[in-house]
């Protein structure tokens, strides 16, 4: 689905740098979702949010925030990246009406790696 | 919580052969279930989901899953494998119209065609 936009696709970055990972949707829906991707873990939820001003955390939250000051985005921000948080970056949407009959929908995901 | 298991890791097949991928999962009530498939380096394209009724359903590229609650379990099947279905396959499981509403994946299952 190429609706839901992420930037930028692939970045380098080194331990204790500030980053910040954008997602974008036109579908105007109220659910966002961050997950991150790692070798023999799937994909893991980091934040969610329901609408704007709302955030909520995930399982693997810590080190990372969130923002909701409209319906289209949701950046994902690294506030000092750590090794660790090297990954893939997933984000997804999913809308609001009609709730039990959609999946989530993923954008293209973005591919860190903090040095 | 709920909780996703795929117990395989990694499966070769022979390209004709049949396949059958296993998904079981832990929810407290009536799970929303989806598969979804990552060729490398792409992002997920869902195969099918299951909601409601019909406990067999059908996907795309030709696979199809049952739900069993009894063994809760959703396992992925395909009559004659392509070389074309090499990927990552993960299962999920979610409420999505209720609660937190998002995903939660297995691990995944890596899947190799032999020519």
């Amino acid at each position: 689905d190429a609706e839901i936009t992420q930037s930028p696709r692939h970045k380098i970055t080194e331990t204790g740098r500030q980053v910040t990972l954008a997602c974008h949707q036109t579908w105007n829906h109220n659910n966002m979702f961050w997950y991150r991707q790692d070798l023999g873990h799937g994909l893991r939820l980091i934040h969610y949010s329901y609408g704007v001003h709302d955030t909520n955390k995930g399982e693997v939250s810590d080190g990372y925030s969130v923002s909701r000051s409209n319906t289209e985005d949701l950046p994902l921000t690294l506030e000092s990246a750590a090794s660790s948080q090297t990954s893939v970056y997933f984000c997804a949407r999913y809308p609001d009406r009609d709730r039990g009959h959609w999946e989530q929908f993923f954008g293209p995901g973005t591919r860190l790696t903090v040095l | 919580a709920q909780s996703v298991t795929q117990p395989d890791i990694h499966i070769t097949v022979s390209e004709g052969a049949s396949l059958e991928l296993r998904c079981n999962y832990s929810y407290g009530a009536t799970p929303y279930l989806f598969w979804y498939v990552q060729s490398p380096g792409q992002g997920l394209q869902l195969l099918l989901k299951y909601f409601s009724g019909d406990t067999l359903v059908q996907g795309i590229k030709g696979f199809e899953a049952e739900f069993k609650r009894s063994q809760s379990s959703f396992n992925l099947r395909k009559p004659s494998v392509h070389w074309s279905d090499a990927a990552e396959y993960f299962c999920a499981v979610g409420p999505l119209d209720t609660g937190r509403r998002a995903l939660t994946f297995g691990s995944g299952t890596r899947l190799q065609v032999q020519p």
